[in-house]
């Protein structure tokens, strides 16, 4: 079955480099039409869509954020990578990691990773 | 950027009671997508392109629109639907999601 696991830092200060883990299984990065997007959300508050990546490398990212936001991946080993620059407060959330199949939205989620940033 | 906006922000159903939640576009989108949230876990897919159901997803819940207005319906409210509704959309970049909308259980 298609599972999704995220791992971070749990905290970090402000202006340091956020990376995120996404380690999955059920499903390869390399199928045709496949992706994983980052989609996070701090406490109390709505989903905020961050990145998305393909199984061809194709990258989309949201514009209010671009400049931070870098996506990868490693087929061979089932993982997707997210990194965000300068983090200040206003990056403290849960970030979800979740399969696009091939289609427009998310159909399989992981638990989250909560991260903190807090000098 | 198209915006959604959902209403209810917050509404409260008893069991067996019909559940209508609305999504309004700022522009026209060709679809829409439904998710699940219940206190403390990820969301759950509930309908895809509009109208279909999702994997597991019961029966009672049902999803139609077009153009800039959406919704999501739950026929026979039961307690465990007791969450948290947003609304996608992808129709244009950036995706994005609406704000919510809070059901609880009276």
């Amino acid at each position: 079955q298609v599972t999704l696991k995220e791992s971070g830092p749990g905290i970090l200060q402000p202006s340091q480099t956020l990376s995120l883990t996404c380690t999955f299984s059920g499903f390869s990065l390399s199928t045709y039409g496949m992706g994983v997007g980052w989609i996070r959300q701090p406490s109390g508050k709505g989903l905020e869509w961050l990145a998305n990546i393909w199984w061809d490398d194709d990258k989309y990212y949201n514009p209010s954020l671009k400049n931070r936001l870098t996506i990868s991946k490693d087929t061979s080993n089932n993982q997707a990578f997210l990194k965000i620059t300068n983090v200040d407060t206003a990056d403290t959330a849960t970030y979800y990691c979740a399969r696009i199949p091939g289609y427009w939205y998310f159909d399989f989620w992981g638990p989250g990773t909560m991260v903190t940033v807090s000098s | 950027e198209i915006v959604l906006t959902q209403s209810p922000t917050t509404t409260a159903a008893s069991p067996g009671e019909k559940v209508t939640i609305t999504c309004l576009a700022s522009s026209s989108v060709s679809n829409m997508y439904w998710y699940q949230q219940k206190s403390g876990a990820s969301p759950k897919l509930l309908i895809y392109s509009t109208s279909s159901l999702a994997s597991g997803v019961p029966d009672r819940f049902s999803g139609s629109g077009s153009g800039t207005s959406y919704s999501l319906t739950i026929n026979t409210m039961e307690a465990e639907d007791a969450a948290t509704y947003y609304c996608q959309q992808w129709s244009s970049n950036p995706l994005t999601f609406g704000s919510g909308t809070k059901l609880e259980i009276k």
